[in-house]
């Protein structure tokens, strides 16, 4: 089993469309939780950290449930912009320290049409 | 402040060849990290770095070695490349973790694209 795992997609979706993207991860130690956006043959960059209470940016929302490992991002209100690759990110504890190492997931391709 | 800046951008090697990628950060980071991207598998660490003169090996660090000898920069050397070595490499940056910022944002580089013949 991958240590983080996403649905690779693609999801096409219509500007204005809600969309909403899941991901596993298989190590209960986990501590700190991302969602990182990607374009196409470009570098990774934070899109938002996930807390355990869930959080809100603008017309991003991400959520954490600690008991099932999974974590999920919507995006309300799809933007032509909003098309690129996002990549689910955990980081593992190992042996009591952890120098933010983090695990990605393979990412969810999402495109958004007119 | 350009952040972090990877040369070269592009490279094709001969298998057998070496050469070294050269990865710099101007923020001051503790933390940096060399990964590799390949369709289907996601972004894997080979090698990271908490702080000057010292590197620590990843998830997949085998034909790779890296150097730390000054904070700002961060080298990744192939000494004899292979076909599988065919990758988009990534280096990152980030904070030390207690500095008053998420040790685990992590800043990325443009990437170099390294294909191996």
């Amino acid at each position: 089993r991958k240590e983080v795992e996403q649905d690779p997609g693609p999801f096409n979706v219509p500007e204005g469309a809600t969309v909403a993207f899941n991901c596993t991860y298989s190590n209960s130690a986990s501590q700190s939780f991302f969602w990182y956006r990607q374009d196409c043959r470009k570098e990774p960059k934070l899109l938002m950290s996930v807390y355990s209470s869930g959080n809100e940016d603008g017309r991003f929302t991400a959520q954490l449930n600690r008991a099932s490992q999974y974590i999920s991002l919507l995006i309300r209100d799809s933007k032509l912009s909003d098309s690129a690759t996002y990549l689910c990110v955990v980081n593992q504890r190992v042996g009591g320290t952890s120098y933010g190492k983090l695990t990605f997931g393979q990412g969810t391709i999402l495109t958004v049409h007119p | 402040n350009a952040g972090v800046t990877q040369t070269p951008k592009f490279r094709v090697l001969k298998t057998g060849q070496s050469m070294t990628l050269l990865c710099a950060q101007d923020m001051n980071h503790e933390y940096m990290y060399w990964y590799r991207q390949d369709p289907g598998m996601g972004l894997r660490l080979i090698h990271y770095s908490v702080g000057e003169g010292t590197t620590a090996k990843g998830e997949v660090p085998d034909g790779y070695n890296v150097s730390r000898l000054k904070k700002q920069n961060f080298l990744l050397g192939l000494e004899s490349a292979a076909p599988s070595q065919t990758s988009v490499y990534f280096c990152a940056s980030s904070y030390k973790a207690g500095q008053g910022a998420n040790a685990y944002e992590q800043y990325f580089g443009p990437g170099t694209r390294l294909t191996v013949t």
